[in-house]
């Protein structure tokens, strides 16, 4: 079975600072794989898309960005924290079969910029 | 473009009653997906069911849904709302198999009182 798996849970951080957010997949080989953010209470916006390694396309600019290193896994990342990034963020993947991009959503890392 | 509209952002009802969440969509494809997720308080969306075939009922966990191509709808419905039916409800699109993520609708909160 596929497991899907994000870290940190949680974070408290500063205005300025960098932050790097990460997530891994295992059991699925050449999974695509997404960042979501959610604002407290609000929709899923989609940050990023990304199909194989080393590829990665922005859908939204918010000062953020993504990067996979490896097949099973994606990074997000930013130099300087806005509070606007404060916020719920989601990893996850859909398999590339008929499954009509059917995506699975990890725990969620939770970030809270002071 | 593509889009996810649903109508209610907050239902709130008594416990036993019926529910029934409205989605509706636009896409020029012939062949969408319509996806139901629901969101618990602090986790992370899970998928709750899915549709592509036009005029067949798909259920789970009590919950069921018709995808209705003529009218570019995929109600939810439940028979009889449980307190841990609470939660946050979003219906996706995926407009063709192979594109790049799903398309979320806002949102609709339920509520469920004793």
């Amino acid at each position: 079975a596929q497991t899907i798996h994000q870290w940190p849970v949680a974070e408290i951080k500063a205005v300025g600072s960098p932050l790097s957010l990460g997530c891994t997949i295992k059991g699925k080989s050449s999974p695509n794989l997404y960042w979501y953010w959610q604002a407290t209470g609000g929709t899923l916006q989609q940050l990023f898309y990304s199909i194989t390694v080393g590829q990665v396309e922005s859908v939204v600019q918010l000062n953020l960005s993504a990067s996979r290193p490896k097949d099973d896994q994606f990074i997000l990342s930013t130099e300087k924290l806005l509070l606007s990034h404060s916020g719920f963020y989601l990893c996850a993947w859909s398999a590339r079969d008929n499954s009509g991009n059917t995506l699975y959503f990890g725990e969620g890392s939770r970030l809270i910029v002071v | 473009g593509d889009s996810v509209t649903q109508t209610e952002g907050l239902v709130t009802l008594t416990e036993g009653l019926p529910v029934m969440l409205n989605c509706t969509y636009q896409t020029i494809y012939s062949n969408p997906f319509l996806f139901w997720y629901v969101q618990h308080l602090n986790e992370s969306p899970r998928l709750l069911l899915k549709s592509f075939t036009d005029n067949k009922r798909t259920e789970h966990q009590g919950f069921h849904a018709t995808l209705h191509k003529s009218s570019s709808s995929f109600h939810l419905q439940k028979s009889s709302a449980q307190l841990s039916d609470s939660a946050l409800y979003y219906c996706a699109l995926s407009p063709y198999q192979g594109g790049r993520a799903l398309i979320f609708g806002t949102g609709t909160t339920v509520s469920v009182s004793p």
